[in-house]
């Protein structure tokens, strides 16, 4: 069983569309995140949510916004796609919010914008 | 903000040697340091960390340094295999205004062993 799950794998759509990206987790983990990787493979957090509750925004666009129904979910809705918005997405998890606490991804959604 | 500056960003050896990546970081709250593997087209995943509380942690071929004072942590893996070849992620903790848990990456090492 894959301990964090985001479908879809692949996403091509055009600009100005509205996407959703899903993740679940099978670990019994309290927190949840959302990276954007770039092209040049620059991996960057974008969202960490903690028992469902957002706690860090990381200046991220409002076109983005994260929904957590519950502590193993966490999915990212992203309105208006824009070009700049094409890059790897990965969703992690960890124990709980706090140092030290690994962070497990999952296998990531390349999203495309034409 | 902080930033975590990776160094070298590709690094090519020979099978059997040695290779070391070295990361330095701008906020002296960090306290964790884990290190990451990411192969062509797949998840990062976490191959050794190190707690501030410690200087040195081996596992087999890897071994994590710290430097708390000098705000540097390094990456070494003996013994170099082709299999080891990926891009490979430092990143450190954030130490401050509850964003503890939040990790900021370096920019990454592509590592390329030669049979």
């Amino acid at each position: 069983d894959t301990a964090v799950s985001q479908t879809p794998k692949y996403l091509v759509t055009q600009m100005g569309n509205d996407k959703s990206i899903k993740c679940e987790q099978n670990l019994g983990h309290d927190t949840m995140y959302w990276y954007k990787q770039d092209s040049k493979k620059f991996l960057k957090i974008m969202f960490s949510y903690n028992n469902k509750e957002l706690i860090i925004n990381e200046t991220v666009p409002n076109r983005f916004s994260p929904k957590s129904p519950d502590k193993a979910h966490l999915n990212l809705h992203i309105n208006s796609l824009e070009l700049g918005d094409s890059a790897v997405y990965f969703c992690a998890s960890s124990q709980d919010w706090g140092d030290h606490q690994p962070q497990h991804f999952g296998d990531g959604t390349r999203l495309s914008i034409l | 903000g902080e930033n975590v500056e990776q160094h070298p960003s590709t690094l090519s050896v020979q099978e059997g040697d040695s290779a070391v990546i070295k990361c330095t970081y701008s906020d002296s709250a960090s306290n964790y340091f884990p290190w990451y593997k990411q192969e062509l087209g797949k998840r990062p995943q976490l191959i050794i960390d190190i707690r501030s509380n410690v200087g040195e942690k081996k596992d087999q071929r890897i071994a994590v340094t710290l430097n708390k004072t000098a705000k540097h942590f390094s990456l070494h893996i003996t013994e170099t295999q082709p299999e080891d070849s990926a891009v490979y992620f430092c990143a450190a903790s954030r130490g401050y205004g509850g964003s503890q848990g939040n990790l900021i990456f370096g920019k990454g090492t592509k590592l390329s062993v030669k049979p």
